[in-house]
């Protein structure tokens, strides 16, 4: 019953660094997003997913890369780390049945700061 | 386009006080899903609510309970008999029924419960 697992939880990077991001949810979704959540500023959209091998971007995409080779996974990638980029990163899942009960199913959110 | 606003940045009620968190929306579409979700300290995000455009009933589960407005663009939550374990950001959010699937996020409102 593991639902989304984000993995690490905490990580801290030095400008410049490149880190992935891990995201894998086990409830066979087709809908995967990527979040960022800055105090007072709520979730902003990075990139989704609406099924393995199609992705796109969303509000705030720039310094990010993603890719969705298989349903399970939707890894974020940070390739040149900036300090703008110290965030708490949310990976959500949903079904996309918006038409009967579709909601996002959160994981447990990775803290990241570049220092 | 969509927007989602919670003009209530913080609030702080004592305990067994009853208070409402409020949400405005915007959206051009006709069909569209409005949530709730709640973030406690401890950082994970937490469903509580969807509502579809199409149903005005207001809700209520337990101490918690929903208002929605079509005619405001409103949907309100009230917690009757606050609790210091309702401490926590509550987020509104706001989904369009136009295929992509994203879910738009207010800033959130940050609930003080003081025993």
């Amino acid at each position: 019953n593991a639902g989304v697992t984000q993995t690490p939880k905490f990580r801290i990077l030095k400008i410049g660094q490149s880190m992935t991001l891990q995201c894998a949810q086990d409830m066979n979704h087709n809908y995967m997003y990527w979040y960022r959540q800055d105090p007072g500023m709520g979730l902003k959209l990075i990139y989704y997913s609406v099924g393995a091998g199609i992705t796109d971007k969303g509000e705030v995409p720039n310094g990010y890369n993603v890719s969705r080779s298989t349903t399970e996974d939707f890894p974020l990638r940070l390739e040149l780390a900036a300090p703008s980029q110290t965030s708490v990163y949310f990976c959500a899942s949903s079904d996309g049945q918006q038409a009967t009960n579709e909601k996002l199913f959160f994981g447990s959110g990775t803290q990241l700061s570049v220092l | 386009a969509q927007k989602v606003t919670q003009a209530q940045t913080e609030i702080s009620v004592v305990e067994k006080e009853d208070v409402t968190l409020d949400c405005v929306y915007e959206t051009r579409d006709t069909t569209y899903y409005l949530f709730w979700y709640k973030q406690p300290p401890s950082g994970e995000l937490v469903f509580l609510i969807r509502r579809n455009s199409f149903d005005e009933q207001n809700e209520i589960s337990g101490r918690y309970s929903w208002n929605f407005q079509k005619s405001t663009s409103s949907f309100n939550f009230t917690i009757t008999a606050s609790q210091v374990v309702d401490s926590a950001v509550y987020f509104c959010a706001l989904s369009e029924a136009r295929g992509t699937y994203k879910y738009i996020f207010g800033t959130g409102t940050r609930l003080k419960v003081l025993a």
